[in-house]
């Protein structure tokens, strides 16, 4: 089956400590992508890479960070620095190209106490 | 700065009859959208696109119409069944930048019987 996995689904963390999500997928997409859900907002843009070892800041970057070594895997760290990081974490992917749709991941539930 | 808007956060609409939702965008830069279902804790699956040379695009029950000269476009879901209860999402790019998705705040659709 081709897919975008994340893991974990929940995942909580004491305040101050860095945590890394996971994202893999299978799809052989060029393009990867991490976005964030909080209530009441769309989903805005953290990182995105278009192909393997780089990677583009997106709108709500400061306080993370990300690697793409593989062009399966495309984790993101969620670093101290990061103010309010509890929220609804979304990777995705995509082909190389234009016109093209972005398939999303199941999600993480980032709870930081 | 909100490049797309979804101005109603809820709407209601009785199983068998039509959900028209709206979207806005204020970057005349944009010439592909898209429109996105999201069920909760799990990550949104793509539903139908148009690119801007058209003003319409079918797929099943569901119609996208665009009109350029308004910066709007609407998904019309004819007709609605309990199953289409969900947030959807506006999605916004540039066919030369698709790297980057502009998603809208959503729309929350209850189907009642």
């Amino acid at each position: 089956d081709g897919g975008i996995t994340q893991s974990p689904k929940y995942l909580f963390r004491k305040e101050g400590q860095n945590v890394t999500l996971s994202c893999e997928q299978n799809l052989n997409h060029d393009a990867m992508y991490w976005y964030r859900q909080d209530p009441g907002q769309g989903l805005r843009l953290i990182y995105y890479s278009q192909i393997v070892n780089d990677f583009q800041k997106g709108d709500i970057a400061e306080g993370y960070s990300v690697s793409r070594e593989k062009k399966e895997s495309f984790p993101l760290t969620v670093t101290s620095a990061q103010k309010n990081p509890t929220a609804f974490y979304l990777c995705a992917s995509s082909p190389a190209g234009w016109r093209t749709e972005a398939f999303f991941g199941q999600g993480t539930r980032l709870t930081v106490v | 700065d909100q490049q797309v808007k979804q101005n109603s956060p809820s709407l209601s609409v009785q199983e068998g009859r039509i959900s028209i939702l709206n979207c806005d965008y204020t970057n005349s830069m944009f010439d592909y959208f898209l429109w996105y279902k999201k069920y909760p804790a799990e990550g949104p699956t793509f539903l139908i696109s148009i690119s801007s040379i058209k003003d319409k695009n079918e797929d099943g029950r569901f119609t996208v119409f665009l009109n350029k000269s308004a910066k709007h476009l609407s998904l019309h879901i004819v007709p609605s069944q309990p199953g289409d209860s969900a947030v959807y999402f506006c999605a916004a790019s540039r066919s030369y930048n698709t790297d980057k998705l502009i998603f809208g705040t959503g729309t929350r659709l209850q189907v009642f019987p």
